[in-house]
């Protein structure tokens, strides 16, 4: 069975820095583009970043570019989003996602996450 | 700046047929833009129902199916059930490893 299982959010200050994981099973992980995918209270859902099977390729949404950092760790079937400088406007639920069909993200996602809370507030 | 368009609500009777659209504050969406949607229910995490354009994603009843019709992504809702009342996302993909959401539908079935 294919699962995701995010970790690591929390509360943090403005400014503040934190790190997501996504522990990933069931399927040949290096063999797909994961994403990330966030929601905030009462909003819907919005696109974060992707990353490419083989990590050669990261893309972001312009509201985190050069703020936040995909990567992943094939060796440990792992996501990751660092982020940096964190604003009021992050907090959200964050989802990790597995992508449809293989290394490149183009087809759209297959699997979710749980998802895992991010509230940036003093 | 790019705007993916979805009808803020809709509603359909049971056993009816409802679709939904997604498009482009400017230009014709199409399977260039491999669509892909999503169902999600309060509090929980969304489900793929459609990705790229018109694949089901597994285990997802072949009520709802994908399209293009006109110059919009489409899902159709045959026979809807109350359960199928949530909120629809659609999202587009626009090249260099970018994708965007549309803002949502909620469907309402009564």
């Amino acid at each position: 069975e294919v699962q995701l299982l995010e970790s690591g959010g929390g509360l943090v200050q403005p400014g503040g820095s934190l790190r997501l994981s996504c522990a990933a099973s069931g399927f040949t992980f290096s063999s797909y583009a994961m994403s990330w995918v966030r929601q905030a209270p009462g909003k819907g859902l919005e696109w974060v970043s992707a990353i490419s099977g083989s990590a050669d390729g990261t893309y972001y949404a312009d509201s985190v570019k050069g703020r936040f950092t995909i990567s992943r760790d094939n060796s440990k079937n792992t996501l990751y989003l660092q982020m940096n400088s964190l604003r009021a406007e992050d907090t959200a639920v964050y989802y990790c996602a597995k992508d449809s069909y293989g290394a490149y993200p183009r087809y759209g996602v297959d699997v979710w996450g749980q998802g895992t809370t991010v509230t940036v507030s003093s | 700046q790019t705007v993916v368009t979805q009808e803020p609500s809709f509603s359909v009777s049971p056993g009816g047929t409802v679709t939904l659209t997604c498009g482009l504050n400017s230009g014709s969406v199409s399977t260039n833009y491999y669509p892909s949607w999503y169902q999600q229910t309060p509090g929980q995490a969304p489900r793929t129902l459609i990705y790229s354009t018109n694949t089901r994603s597994s285990g997802v009843p072949d009520r709802f199916s994908g399209s293009i019709l006109g110059n919009k992504a489409a899902l159709t809702i045959t026979g809807a059930q109350a359960d199928d009342e949530s909120d629809y996302y659609c999202v587009l993909y626009m090249g260099r490893g970018i994708s965007v959401f549309g803002g949502g539908t909620k469907l309402t079935v009564l």
